[in-house]
């Protein structure tokens, strides 16, 4: 079976300083990872996605994600946080048949001017 | 282009009465996914069609909880005789354009949702 664990319920930055959003993953094969951000009476918007080409994965807003496969993980990362930046954030993992994602728990990240 | 659409936005039952809860998928997207996603939650998975068929309804709770796609493009999530537990905003997404069979690594574009609260 296919999950995700998102290793940070909140995230509290201040603005221009690094975002780091952890986020592993069990798969029993190579699976397509997705991170997907969720504002406040938004619909949930893809940032990027990894489908076993590029393990470095660049997406909008500045955000990029590393895939590591020793050790399951697929954190997500900018360098320097906007105010825009604060939402809710997800980690998800495909079906092996692509027929359904896999939602983390969601990550809140919250930025400090 | 447009999105994907639902409606109502907000929708709230007294318990024990029937809502249905509509999605408009992006045009020519032949997926259609429904999620619920409790306060504080991600989104899980309900239901998955393929055009008109569905395809996989295991993550249906219950059997009060209906789907269906009849001309492969609106759907419409039925819920019978709600109960409070059902609370919960209620996700479409829509996604491969054309494509047809399992497809992988394609995204999923959800709509805005349909907030529903059991009284």
């Amino acid at each position: 079976a296919q999950s995700v664990t998102q290793l940070d319920s909140h995230v509290s930055v201040s603005e221009g300083t690094p975002v780091l959003l952890r986020c592993n993953y069990s798969s029993s094969y190579s699976p397509s990872l997705f991170w997907y951000v969720q504002h406040p009476n938004k619909g949930l918007q893809l940032l990027l996605k990894y489908t076993s080409a590029a393990t470095l994965v660049k997406g909008i807003n500045g955000f990029e994600a590393e895939f590591k496969k020793s050790e399951t993980s697929f954190h997500l990362t900018k360098p320097s946080a906007h105010m825009s930046d604060a939402a809710e954030y997800f980690c998800v993992v495909e079906s092996n048949t692509g027929n359904q994602f896999y939602f983390g728990t969601g990550t809140s990240l919250t930025v400090i001017p | 282009g447009a999105g994907v659409s639902q409606s109502p936005r907000y929708k709230v039952a007294k318990r024990g009465q029937d809502v249905a809860l509509r999605c408009d998928p992006i045009s020519g997207h032949v997926s259609l996914f429904w999620y619920q996603q409790a306060l504080g939650q991600g989104p899980e998975f309900l239901t998955y069609f393929q055009n008109e068929a569905q395809l996989d309804k295991s993550g249906l709770p219950s059997d009060r909880f209906f789907a269906e796609r009849p001309e492969g493009s609106v759907s419409t999530l039925k819920i019978q005789r709600t109960q409070q537990e059902d609370s919960a905003v209620y996700l479409c997404a829509s996604s491969s354009p054309g494509a047809q069979g399992f497809v992988l690594g394609y995204e999923q574009y959800f709509g805005p949702g349909t907030r529903l609260t059991v009284t």
